[in-house]
């Protein structure tokens, strides 16, 4: 079963402007990490935030944990038509359990 | 090699028919990573390995997909009597171990399958 839940399932945006995407999760974990997949592609490791860290900046990223409400969210600041993309929330639950990912939030950024 | 390496890239077949998926994971991952994506959808995992062994099979849809690892290295997703239902992008990666959580698991460009 899904353990991350994406929301929206989809954005669209204008480039400059700021997108936010959050996650939910029903277990405890380990960490989170959040992925992006370009149409018909592989996936790409964006950042990888641990359980007892809160935030967490990567360039134009920007993740935030809260595990008390078992949620993250993902923020890009001054999107550019390239972020536009399919990103994920995977989260690495305690135990030997896989990587558990999420439907994924859609992101559309116009030029 | 550089990176994960799947083969084919894209396959198409008649239902009814055995399919072999191939990957190739990053020289020195120990853990390797099964995951399937169908059309618009998240992905869902189906097996990974530590070595050559498969500690979780518990993503495997049913006795139809079988995989296994060889000399710690290439990993083989083989489907037998394809359904339409299998078609979907068969996406594998890798890590450095498993054991140890937090790796960055790495993907290949993943295996388009269309059973018609």
């Amino acid at each position: 079963s899904q353990q991350g839940e994406e929301d929206p399932q989809a954005l669209s945006i204008q480039e400059g402007e700021n997108a936010t995407m959050n996650c939910s999760y029903k277990t405890s974990i380990n960490n989170l990490q959040w992925y992006r997949q370009n149409s018909g592609r592989g996936l790409v490791h964006l950042i990888l935030i641990r359980s007892n860290e809160r935030e967490k900046h990567s360039g134009r990223l920007r993740v935030t944990l809260d595990t008390s409400k078992k949620s993250s969210s993902l923020l890009i600041t001054a999107s550019r038509a390239a972020d536009t993309a399919s990103y994920f929330c995977a989260t690495d639950a305690r135990g030997n359990t896989p990587l558990v990912f999420g439907k994924g939030t859609r992101l559309s950024v116009i030029a | 090699g550089a990176g994960v390496s799947q083969s084919p890239s894209n396959k198409v077949t008649e239902k009814g028919k055995d399919v072999e998926l191939r990957c190739d994971p990053i020289s020195g991952h120990t853990a390797l990573y099964w995951y399937r994506q169908s059309l618009g959808q998240g992905l869902e995992f189906l097996i990974y390995f530590q070595g050559n062994s498969a500690p979780d099979k518990s993503g495997l849809p049913s006795d139809r997909f079988s995989a296994e690892r060889t000399g710690g290295s290439v990993s083989t997703l083989t489907i037998q009597r394809t359904q339409q239902e299998d078609s979907a992008v068969y996406l594998c990666a890798s890590s450095l171990e498993r054991r140890t959580s937090g790796n960055t698991i790495y993907f290949g460009e993943g295996s388009w399958l269309t059973v018609v």
